[in-house]
């Protein structure tokens, strides 16, 4: 089935450490983002992504890098200058006319 | 981008209709006006979208105000499993504006569906 696909589910990681979250879509998506979500919050634009190999910075990108070296895929990677990186990150993916799909999320624990 | 404003919150009991309104008084003629819902720990989940007609689907069906200042998200016959935040989003289309597809989510409206 088409879909876009996030693992780990769960991830735990030590302060200071980075960390790199995935993201995969079959659904041949132009573009795919990557969202932030605090408890009790909206979902905040960390990166897009409107064509292979080109990204743009969204609202919360520092502390935050990611690739995109083939278009189903659209890594994020947390890394240690990210003050509070513990949140719930979704990825999606859409084409230029239509809608955007998410991913079921991935929940980062920092300890 | 155009921002949107919704109510935090709103109940409805079971098998009657649900009206979610939004405003977006600021939206530009090129603006899609979208919702999406996001029930708990999940991944947002699509409902409909409209640039200036009324849309209808399977899921809900979305009324857009003549000037497009606002529109309303009517959930026909709710049930329990509606039970959810809904986001009411403005974004561009594509081929118009390098910013297409840029989604700004706000705190949404969560509605609770009563039996």
């Amino acid at each position: 089935d088409g879909g876009i696909t996030q693992s780990p589910k769960y991830l735990f990681r030590k302060e200071g450490q980075n960390v790199t979250l995935s993201c995969e879509q079959n659904l041949n998506h132009d573009a795919m983002y990557w969202y932030r979500q605090d408890p009790g919050q909206g979902l905040r634009l960390i990166y897009y992504s409107q064509i292979v190999n080109d990204f743009q910075k969204g609202d919360i990108a520092e502390g935050y890098s990611v690739s995109r070296e083939k278009k189903e895929s659209f890594p994020l990677t947390v890394t240690s200058a990210q003050k509070n990186p513990t949140a719930f990150y979704l990825c999606a993916s859409s084409t230029r006319t239509a809608e955007a799909f998410f991913g079921q999320g991935t929940r980062l624990t920092v300890v | 981008d155009a921002k949107t404003t919704q109510p935090p919150s709103m109940d409805c009991a079971e098998g009657r209709a649900a009206n979610l309104p939004c405003n977006h008084s600021t939206i530009s003629g090129n603006e899609y006006v979208y919702w999406y819902r996001q029930i708990h720990s999940q991944g947002p989940q699509y409902i409909i979208h409209g640039l200036k007609n009324n849309e209808t689907n399977e899921m809900a069906s979305l009324i857009i105000t003549e000037d497009r200042k606002s529109s309303t998200l009517i959930l026909p016959h709710a049930t329990l499993r509606d039970t959810a935040v809904y986001y009411c989003i403005v974004s561009p289309g594509a081929m118009t504006t390098d910013s297409w597809g840029k989604f700004q989510f706000g705190a949404g409206t969560q509605v609770v569906v009563t039996p």
